[in-house]
């Protein structure tokens, strides 16, 4: 299993661009994430698709929409391009159910490195 | 809502002493809470989780940590620390708001010295 893949690794826009990032999981995973990572904050989450057909917005959603294309893929577009959304873009993915004991840990993708200049 | 705190957002020991990264949560009912390390350049990995079984939680690595609800603490310890270990770690917390989330921590680079 390659567990979660994300295109590309690395990107460089100039303000205004638009771009779609793409994540993939092949675990199965109901509920998908995207993430952006900033020095000194942590994970900020920016949208999160529960369940196939679902997207619901998360912390940081400005700028950005999401599509769930099916249960495997989840992507993430930035319409127009800005320097605040210079980052580190994480996708991951969950199981989701009831709360029989399972824990909703969620399996991370290894990134994309995003600059807006 | 569900939060969590870690305690120092750089920490740095000696090869083969003990590490200890701290993190305090903020939770109306009992939590399940995680332990996520990210080595340089990469995505985060699961280290250990607490899902209200046993309070004392081992993880891959040598790493453990201890559920303790009256301080609200789920602080991560490794007996020894080994150069291997020199990577940012994220406490984070189920949020109760949608079953489906996470709340992470804001993170601590924990460096090892020779």
């Amino acid at each position: 299993n390659a567990g979660v893949t994300q295109t590309p690794k690395f990107q460089v826009l100039k303000t205004g661009q638009s771009m779609t990032l793409q994540c993939a999981q092949d675990m199965n995973h109901n509920s998908m994430y995207w993430y952006r990572q900033d020095p000194g904050m942590g994970l900020r989450l920016i949208y999160y698709s529960a369940s196939e057909g679902t997207t619901d917005k998360g912390e940081v959603p400005n700028g950005y929409n999401v599509s769930r294309l099916n249960k495997r893929e989840f992507s993430l577009r930035l319409e127009s391009a800005a320097p605040s959304q210079t980052s580190v873009y994480f996708c991951a993915s969950s199981d989701f159910g009831a709360r029989t004991g399972l824990s909703y840990e969620q399996y991370f993708g290894p990134g994309t490195r995003l600059t807006v200049t | 809502a569900q939060s969590v705190t870690q305690l120092g957002s750089h920490v740095s020991v000696s090869e083969g002493a003990l590490v200890l990264l701290r993190c305090n949560y903020s939770s109306s009912v009992p939590p399940y809470l995680f332990w996520y390390v990210q080595y340089p350049n990469q995505g985060l990995q699961l280290l250990l989780k607490y899902t209200s079984a046993a309070t004392l939680v081992k993880g891959i690595n040598g790493f453990e940590a201890e559920f303790k609800k009256s301080e609200t603490s789920f602080h991560l310890t490794k007996p020894s620390a080994h150069m291997s270990d020199a990577a940012e770690y994220f406490c984070a917390v189920e949020s109760y708001s949608s079953a489906s989330k996470i709340i992470f921590g804001s993170g601590t680079r924990l460096s090892i010295r020779p």
